[in-house]
C-alpha cells in the first residue's frame, strides 16, 4: 500500500522554464511534508518542506505547494536550470513520527 | 562539516553469507534511520534509533535483518544469509533531535546479492 505517490516516473524541461513535480498521499494522519533532491550516487539531499498547517512554502527558486483536501503537493522550480536535473522524492511524516514515507521518485531533466 | 558517512560503498557478496554495513551519522545527531532502495522504488524504512535504542523497528523485513548502535553515534546493519531480494541501496540518515523532520543522508551502500 504505497502511502506516498509519485505518478509522473520522469519529466523533462527546457531551462528557464517551470518544473512542476506533484504527489499525493493517502494517510490522513502526515501533517509534514518534504522534498528531497538525489544525483547518482549521493545520498538525498533536502529541498524544502511544508507543515499541514500551511498552504505555500517558498524558498528561492523552490515552492510547495498543499491542498490538504486532495491529499497533494506539488513542487515548483522556477526558471528551471540544468544543474536541477537529479531525482526528487517526495516524502511525509506523521505526527511525532519519526520515519519519513517516500515516493518512488521523479527524474527530473532539465535540457539546455 | 563532516556529513553521514557509509561504509563500504559498494559490496558484492553471494546468496547465504552475512554482511554489515556501517553508519557515521553526524556528530551530536541523536537520532539515527536505516532505509533502504530498491531498484525503482521510493526508499523504505528499516529502523529508528534514538541514542542507542531502537523504539521504531517496524521496517526491518525479517528476523535475518538487524541492527545496533553504540555511544550514540556509530550503527551497524547486519543482514544474515543474504537472499537476492536484499539487493538494494542501503541508506543512513541522522537528525538533530528526536522529531526532527529534516534528515541528512549518507551517500549509502549498494549491496548486491548474487
Amino acid at each position: 500500500d504505497q502511502q506516498v505517490k509519485q505518478n509522473s516516473p520522469s519529466l523533462s524541461v527546457q531551462e528557464g522554464r517551470i518544473s512542476i513535480l506533484n504527489c499525493d498521499y493517502t494517510n490522513s494522519m502526515f501533517d509534514y511534508f518534504l522534498w528531497y533532491k538525489k544525483y547518482p550516487a549521493e545520498g538525498p539531499t533536502f529541498l524544502i518542506s511544508i507543515s499541514s498547517i500551511k498552504d505555500k512554502n517558498e524558498d528561492g527558486r523552490f515552492t510547495v505547494f498543499l491542498n490538504k483536501s486532495a491529499k497533494h503537493l506539488s513542487l515548483h522550480i522556477v526558471p528551471s536550470q540544468p544543474g536541477d536535473s537529479a531525482v526528487y522524492f517526495c516524502a511525509a511524516s506523521a505526527m511525532g513520527g519519526n520515519k519519513l514515507v517516500f515516493g518512488a521518485g521523479t527524474i527530473l531533466r532539465v535540457k539546455s | 562539516g563532516a556529513g553521514v558517512s557509509q561504509s563500504p560503498s559498494n559490496k558484492v557478496t553471494e546468496k547465504g553469507k552475512d554482511v554489515e554495513l556501517r553508519c557515521d551519522p553526524i556528530s551530536g545527531h541523536t537520532a539515527l534511520y536505516w532505509y533502504r532502495q530498491s531498484l525503482g522504488q521510493g526508499l523504505e524504512f528499516l529502523i529508528y534509533f534514538q541514542g542507542n535504542s531502537a523504539p521504531d523497528k517496524s521496517g526491518l523485513p525479517s528476523d535475518r535483518f538487524s541492527a545496533e548502535r553504540t555511544g550514540g553515534s556509530v550503527s551497524t546493519l547486519t543482514i544474515q544469509r543474504t537472499q537476492q531480494e536484499d539487493s538494494a541501496v542501503y541508506l543512513c540518515a541522522s537528525s538533530l533531535a528526536r522529531y526532527s523532520y529534516e534528515q541528512y543522508f549518507g551517500p549509502g551502500t549498494r549491496l548486491t546479492v548474487t
